[in-house]
Formats: C-alpha cells, structure tokens, sequence
C-alpha cells in the first residue's frame, strides 16, 4: 500500500467552481506540503504544515487554501478555479530529526487538473 | 531568492554514462538533492548529498558537488532504458521545514 495517497488522481472542474484535493498518509509525518508541477517550471511550493495546528504559504498561495484536518490528513482548495491553476498537483510529507541526515520528501502519485 | 537552475534535456545512447547537471544560488543549502519521476508517477528520492561533503556514491550513482561553484551534478553509470525519466534537482536550508527549491527538471532520452 501506498504511503502517501491522493485523491482523486484526475479532475476535470469549470472556471469558478470550487475544487478540493485530498491527501492522506500513513507514515505518521508531521510535516505535510502541498506542491504544483508545471511543464518546463518544475515544482513550486503552495503551502505547507508542521502538524495539525501550523500552517504556512508557500511561494504560490495565492488562490489557494488548505486544511489540516488531522496528522494524516492534508487537503488543498481551490476556492474559485480558473484556467492558469491546470497543473499537476503533488502532496508530500517529511519528518523532522536531529540526527544530521537529510529530511527526506516523500511525494504521493499526483493529482492531474485541468480548469476548463 | 533562491534559485535552482538544470538543462531540460539530454539524451545519451544505452550503455553510457549520463551526467545530470545543477547550479544553485543559496550558499545556506544544508542538503542538496536528486529526485527521479517516471511517466505519470510522483517524485521518488534517489540520492541527497550533505553540503560538507564532496562526493557520494551509490550503486550506479555518483553525485559531485562543487560548493564553491554551488554546482551539483549526477552521473548514471551504464545508462539503462530504465533511466528514462525526469531528474530533478532540488535543495533545502537546515530541517527542510519550508519545502524544498526544485529546478526544472532534466528529461533524459535514451538511446538504443
């Protein structure tokens, strides 16, 4: 089973609507972010949490907010969709530790949109 | 701000070396890192490298970094079809508590 899950994993929405993307996992990361991929920009930060009651924007937040639900659980928004949000949109999870090695990022599969 | 810069592509013959490369622009970066996704996949980590540090190997993989020229690099030893994906350069300060700095991506094609 995967450790970080996304759902749904393709959407289609209208300019305007309202749009939520889920994220879950079971590695039992405090730390959760939420990314978008653009061809040829790579990927940029959205927003990210530390645990359950922090959260903090990212490079790109406009347009965007998240909730965290729970430990596990790290939803995005788009509030009201428009066009230039079409992306692929990544979540991932790190966890903090003083053991001098690398925090590693763990990413889910992705989330493919396109705002008609 | 901070900034990571990679070729978008490149493309060697099956068998051969490939050799991925990076600049980057914070001389802070505590890891720098190389991160592989395949076609309609997420991002997988392959390999970090300490800022401290010159070299690391593993495997197939070599990664080089020249901090004083805040230049990283990653070689693919006998390049497999397998490879073919897009390799991303990344960094991050102390912690990665604010996410990390992607660069563009680097396709790489192989050749038969």
């Amino acid at each position: 089973d995967a450790d970080v899950t996304q759902t749904p994993r393709n959407r289609i929405t209208k300019t305007g609507k309202r749009i939520m993307l889920e994220c879950s996992q079971t590695k039992g990361h405090d730390r959760m972010y939420w990314y978008r991929q653009d061809p040829g920009l790579g990927l940029r930060l959205i927003y990210y949490s530390f645990d359950v009651k922090d959260i903090n924007k990212g490079e790109i937040s406009d347009g965007y907010s998240v909730s965290r639900q729970a430990q596990a659980k790290f939803s995005l928004s788009l509030e009201s969709a428009i066009p230039n949000q079409t992306a692929l949109y990544f979540c991932a999870t790190s966890d903090p530790n003083g053991g001098g090695e690398a925090e590693t990022q763990y990413f889910g599969p992705g989330t493919r949109l396109l705002v008609l | 701000g901070e900034d990571v810069e990679q070729s978008l592509f490149l493309s060697v013959r099956e068998g051969d070396s490939s050799v991925i490369n990076c600049t980057y622009t914070d001389s802070s970066s505590t890891y720098l890192y190389w991160y592989k996704q395949e076609p309609g996949a997420g991002l997988q980590l392959l390999t970090y490298i300490f800022s401290n540090m010159d070299m690391k190997q593993d495997q197939r993989l070599t990664v080089l970094l020249n901090k004083k020229d805040k230049h990283l690099s990653l070689r693919i030893a006998d390049t497999q079809t397998g490879d073919s994906a897009i390799y991303f350069c990344a960094e991050t300060g102390g912690g990665g508590a604010d996410g990390l700095t992607f660069g563009k991506g680097t396709h790489l094609i192989i050749q038969p």
